[in-house]
């Protein structure tokens, strides 16, 4: 299957600062890229879908200007956090989204990226 | 209201039994996709079904895929405590389009050695 990498793993950052997160399709090019947040014990969340070379469609409720969200190339998107905050601590994961041989779409997750803010 | 609504949330069961577990929804899906998370990880996907009533087998994973095309189990034969995690369903179709999973809440399942 296709492999989606995502960097750092963990971070722990203090109060205010700002966190990039980065999101890579190791093995196929992704023209759709989505970003999640995940609580303890549910599901996912869908943050925001990124287009390459687009702006971000973010869902509602996300703040588009804390939650900074590129998709440069086919390869790559990053999820910066501004002014992060100790409620943003979460677990982040991003998705990439590939066109499987039998003409349907699959989606590819990354390991996904711990975040805590001091 | 959640649109896929998987069940049980919780199951334990002893190594070697079977299990299923099942993702229901009253919409209809283009694809359906099965995911299995453990804890810190991402998910990974296991599979995706597209067709009404397909069966696909993945070693002693069995997913179908219902005739309507809004809902999927997926069986275990003999589990064992490498098949513990959290299995997510994720269709893709309305009322969201083909741009976006919606997600169930997942099935939590524990293989007991």
């Amino acid at each position: 299957g296709a492999v989606v990498s995502q960097h750092p793993s963990w971070v722990i950052c203090k109060s205010g600062t700002s966190v990039k997160i980065e999101c890579r399709s190791l093995d196929f090019q992704a023209t759709t890229m989505f970003w999640y947040r995940q609580f303890p014990k549910q599901s996912l969340m869908l943050m925001a879908t990124s287009n390459e070379g687009s702006k971000a469609t973010y869902e509602q409720g996300v703040e588009k200007d804390k939650f900074l969200i590129n998709h440069a190339s086919l390869t790559l998107s990053t999820l910066t956090v501004t002014s992060a905050h100790p409620e943003d601590s979460s677990f982040y994961i991003c998705s990439a989204r590939a066109l499987h041989t039998g003409h349907y779409y699959e989606q590819y997750f990354g390991p996904g990226t711990r975040l805590t803010v001091t | 209201t959640q649109l896929l609504e998987q069940s049980p949330q919780f199951l334990s069961i002893q190594e070697g039994e079977n299990l299923t577990v099942y993702c229901n929804s009253s919409s209809v899906f283009s694809s359906l996709q099965w995911y299995r998370q453990e804890p810190g990880e991402g998910p990974v996907l296991l599979v995706t079904v597209v067709t009404g009533g397909e069966v696909k087998k993945l070693k002693r994973l069995t997913f179908q895929f219902g005739d309507a095309r809004k809902d999927s189990s997926l069986h275990i034969t003999a589990a064992q405590p490498g098949d513990t995690g959290l299995y997510l369903c994720a269709g893709l179709g309305a009322p969201y389009g083909n741009n976006r999973l919606a997600f169930g809440k997942g099935n939590q399942v524990v293989v007991i050695p």
